[in-house]
């Protein structure tokens, strides 16, 4: 497709469990955002990937996040023992080059509950 | 650090009035401005945007002005129709690449 796909849609998850969500890219982009967005808030940055490279990763909450984008193209982000706290929807983004004046693309998010 | 603040909602609207939606910014620098829009079971769309001081962003009739002596950026649309029912988010980018979102408004506007 053109647009910034996200897999899955929504995710259910007992405490203590791991997850991963998959981030697919528009074709071409070089920069990639994950953003977490709890109920009634605006998006929180969480980690920014410039082709492969992971330049940025100061909004990761926890040592229970990571991020990776082997290939430049297809991101993941993986919870480690998830806790309720880590209910939100995570939000994936592209740009073409991730400038400030070049707007960001997302996807319609994965909406993760932590029972 | 960077953030935006925008007016609380609910807002309801009936079709056909007046919207606005106020969001003032603090950033270091020149950020870039930008109003994005979540229909409802959607993702988040880009609405518009402005760079520089004075520019004029405008879409789909909305439009908001990049007011560099206010850092304001409010969001107006003349004539509202059901169809503008959403959540709206003022946005920044300042000095990098990291979104700053404000809270969100949401809007419903009645037939």
């Amino acid at each position: 497709g053109a647009g910034v796909s996200q897999s899955p849609r929504y995710k259910v998850a007992k405490r203590g469990q791991d997850v991963a969500l998959r981030c697919d890219p528009i074709s071409g982009h070089v920069s990639l955002f994950w953003y977490q967005q709890a109920l009634g808030q605006g998006p929180e940055f969480l980690t920014y990937f410039q082709n492969e490279a992971q330049l940025d990763k100061s909004g990761l909450p926890s040592d229970r996040f990571f991020a990776e984008r082997p290939e430049g193209s297809v991101s993941t982000l993986k919870i480690q023992r998830t806790q309720q706290e880590d209910s939100a929807v995570y939000l994936c983004a592209s740009s073409l080059e991730g400038l400030s004046n070049q707007p960001q693309h997302f996807g319609d998010g994965t909406r993760l509950s932590i029972l | 650090g960077n953030s935006v603040t925008q007016m609380e909602g609910p807002v309801t609207l009936s079709e056909e009035a007046f919207l606005t939606i106020n969001c003032t910014y603090t950033a270091t620098g020149y950020p870039s401005l930008f109003w994005y829009v979540q229909y409802p079971g959607e993702g988040l769309q880009l609405l518009l945007k402005a760079t520089k001081a004075d520019d004029k962003g405008s879409n789909k009739g909305f439009e908001a002005t990049y007011r560099k002596e206010t850092t304001s950026f409010h969001l107006e649309k003349g004539s509202v129709q059901v169809s503008d029912s959403a959540v709206y988010f003022c946005a920044l980018i300042a000095n990098d690449y990291k979104l700053s979102f404000g809270a969100g408004t949401t809007v419903t506007v009645r037939a």
